[in-house]
This record gives structure tokens, sequence and C-alpha cells, in this order.
């Protein structure tokens, strides 16, 4: 069974730099693609983009030119940093295993809070 | 990049079906048939109950289903149970961007 777990800063003061790390158990890394979800309270998730195991990387338009995404295949990580936050940053973060044509294993999530 | 169309709640009694409607465009639901359906309790992270339109996943009971036409994608849900009462969300690939959600429906068992 694949698990995930986030894990990084709950607070990030604004116009700093967020950064998550996914650690992925149960499994290999390689040859699939891992994303990144969040979810401000209340409201609705957003898509923010998926890195595969080579590297390659996809992001969501609307926050491309602030977003990146690495991954180390040895360690069975991958991480999220998104630059210049602000409070409307603040949500909970979710990393996602994608199998194929759908995203299927979720991580339990981490509250990210953007305040000084 | 525009979320997926849902709407914000539905209800219906104990025993009862609800169907839950998702609407894109041609650039995502009309041009895949990769939609998929998420539940999610509260403080929980979501579980995929549909992908690749109407499939379940093992262990996903066959009251949930799923179908799709033109950019419409729906969830049907059988005979309610208390327990579904949760927020469900569709999502869709889109291509280069590559996935997009809708903006999730909160599902009340009356």
């Amino acid at each position: 069974q694949v698990q995930l777990q986030e894990s990084g800063p709950g607070l990030v003061k604004p116009s700093e730099t967020l950064s998550l790390t996914c650690t992925v158990s149960g499994g290999s890394i390689s040859s699939y693609y891992w994303n990144w979800i969040r979810q401000p309270a209340g409201k609705g998730l957003e898509y923010i983009g998926r890195i595969y195991s080579s590297g390659s990387t996809n992001y969501n338009p609307s926050l491309k030119s602030r977003v990146t995404m690495s991954i180390d295949t040895s360690k069975n990580q991958f991480s999220l940093k998104l630059n210049s936050v602000t409070a409307a940053d603040t949500a909970v973060y979710f990393c996602a295993r994608e199998a194929y044509s759908s995203i299927d294993y979720w991580g339990q999530g981490t509250l990210v809070t953007v305040s000084s | 990049q525009s979320a997926l169309t849902q709407p914000r709640s539905v209800s219906g009694s104990p025993g009862q079906s609800v169907s839950i409607s998702c609407t894109g465009t041609t650039s995502d639901v009309g041009n895949y048939d990769y939609v998929s359906w998420y539940q999610q309790h509260p403080g929980k992270a979501p579980k995929l109950m549909i992908h690749d339109v109407n499939k379940r996943p093992s262990g996903v009971p066959d009251r949930f289903s799923g179908s799709k036409s033109g950019n419409t994608a729906s969830l049907t849900i059988s005979g309610l149970q208390a327990e579904d009462e949760a927020d469900y969300y569709c999502c869709s690939y889109a291509g280069s961007d590559p996935w997009v959600f809708g903006g999730g429906t909160k599902l009340t068992v009356l």
C-alpha cells in the first residue's frame, strides 16, 4: 500500500518561500507522476502541478511563475517550492500520486499558514 | 484553466439516489475520458471513488457510478447511506495543464 507524507514548516512569512517535501513509502517513486494540490480552509481543491520521476514538470498556469518542483528518486521524495507567498496561499497542501489516468493515492495533507 | 462547474449542494434521504453534475469544456471533460470523482470527509484527504469516467477502484461500493455525455460528467450515488454525507469533487484531465478540479458539491443525507 503506497503511503505519502507531507512535511515542512507550518508557518511562512509573507513574501518568503513555502517549501514542502513529500515522502513516498510502500512503493517506488519511479515511473509515476507526483502531484501537489492545495485546499484553502472551507474551499475547494486547487491543482498546483506535477513532476514525473524523470524530472519533467507541468504546472497550473495561474501559479506557474511562482512554483518549482523537484524530485529525489534515491530518497523516494519530491518537493514543492512556492515563492513570494501571500495570505492567499494559506491552505492545506496535499501531495498525491497519479497512476495513468487519475490521481489515486493522497497524503493526509499539511496546513501551511502565511502570516508575519 | 477554469474550475469545472458543480452544484454547490445536493441532498437526499437514506435509500434514495442522487446525482452530481460536473460541467467542463471541450478542452477537458469533453475531450478526455479521464474524469474522476473524489469523496472528502471533513479534515480528511480526498478518496478516489470513480476514475476513467465510470470505473470503481477496489473497495468502493457499487452504489457509486459515473457517466459522461459531451462536456458534462455525472456521479450517481444510489441507496444513499448516512456515511455518504461528504464533499464530492470531480476532476478531469486537461492536456498540458494537466488536471482541473470542480468546485465541489456538499452532499447532505437528510
